[in-house]
């Protein structure tokens, strides 16, 4: 399967525990953006990263939430300390680099669930 | 700062009848318009993309949008539709002066195609 991977597929935390969401960007992208789908909600925007670069992070909430795209290896969004609030579907997707005119193509998500 | 509105949550049809899904945006600037389609429990395929040139545009799957810039529209239509067709929908825009294609998203409406 050559498309964008994400797992894990479903992620049950207790609150206060730690979330690791990992996105595989497709073969030959190098820009790889996050979004959040809260129920009956639209994407929202969270984070834009080149390998090893953070370009645009104005969609993160300010505390708990990081993200990364190591040199070698998937992109992490990592969330410390979850609450109920972060119960939403994490989507990753990726592009070759280039400017807006680059269609976004997108994982199966992520399933993030707080009990 | 750039927002997207799709005025029908759902959106009820019998097979083989014509469907449009509308969608209007607002941006101070220009912009790139898309057509997203999410299955249950799936990521996001794109469907169709405006960049620049002919207004009407065709996508995969029979669908087709106009790009209407007086009225700041995008809507989405399919002359016949088929149970398969049922899923979400979503409206999407990026900025052509950025040097990426960060996406905003309308809320999505829900196509539901019935016998």
């Amino acid at each position: 399967n050559a498309g964008v991977m994400q797992n894990p597929r479903h992620l049950v935390r207790r609150r206060g525990q730690e979330a690791r969401l990992r996105c595989s960007p497709m073969k030959g992208h190098s820009h790889v953006y996050w979004y959040r789908q809260l129920p009956e909600e639209g994407l929202k925007f969270m984070v834009y990263l080149q390998k090893e670069n953070i370009i645009d992070e104005s969609g993160m909430p300010k505390e708990r939430f990081s993200a990364e795209f190591p040199k070698e290896g998937p992109s992490i969004l990592r969330i410390q300390q979850v609450v109920r609030g972060d119960s939403a579907a994490y989507f990753c997707a990726s592009s070759p680099p280039s400017g807006a005119d680059q269609p976004q193509h997108f994982g199966d998500g992520t399933r993030l669930s707080i009990l | 700062a750039q927002s997207v509105t799709q005025l029908d949550s759902q959106v009820p049809v019998f097979e083989e009848a014509p469907v449009e899904l509308r969608c209007n945006y607002s941006s101070s600037v220009s912009v790139y318009l898309f057509w997203y389609v999410q299955y249950p429990n799936q990521g996001l395929q794109l469907l169709l993309k405006y960049l620049s040139g002919s207004t009407l545009v065709k996508g995969i799957n029979g669908f087709e949008a106009e790009f209407n810039k007086s009225q700041t529209s995008f809507h989405l239509r399919k002359p016949s539709v088929h149970i398969s067709d049922t899923a979400e929908y979503f409206c999407a825009v990026s900025d052509p002066n950025s040097g990426y294609s960060t996406l905003t998203f309308g809320k999505g409406t829900m196509l539901l195609v019935s016998p």
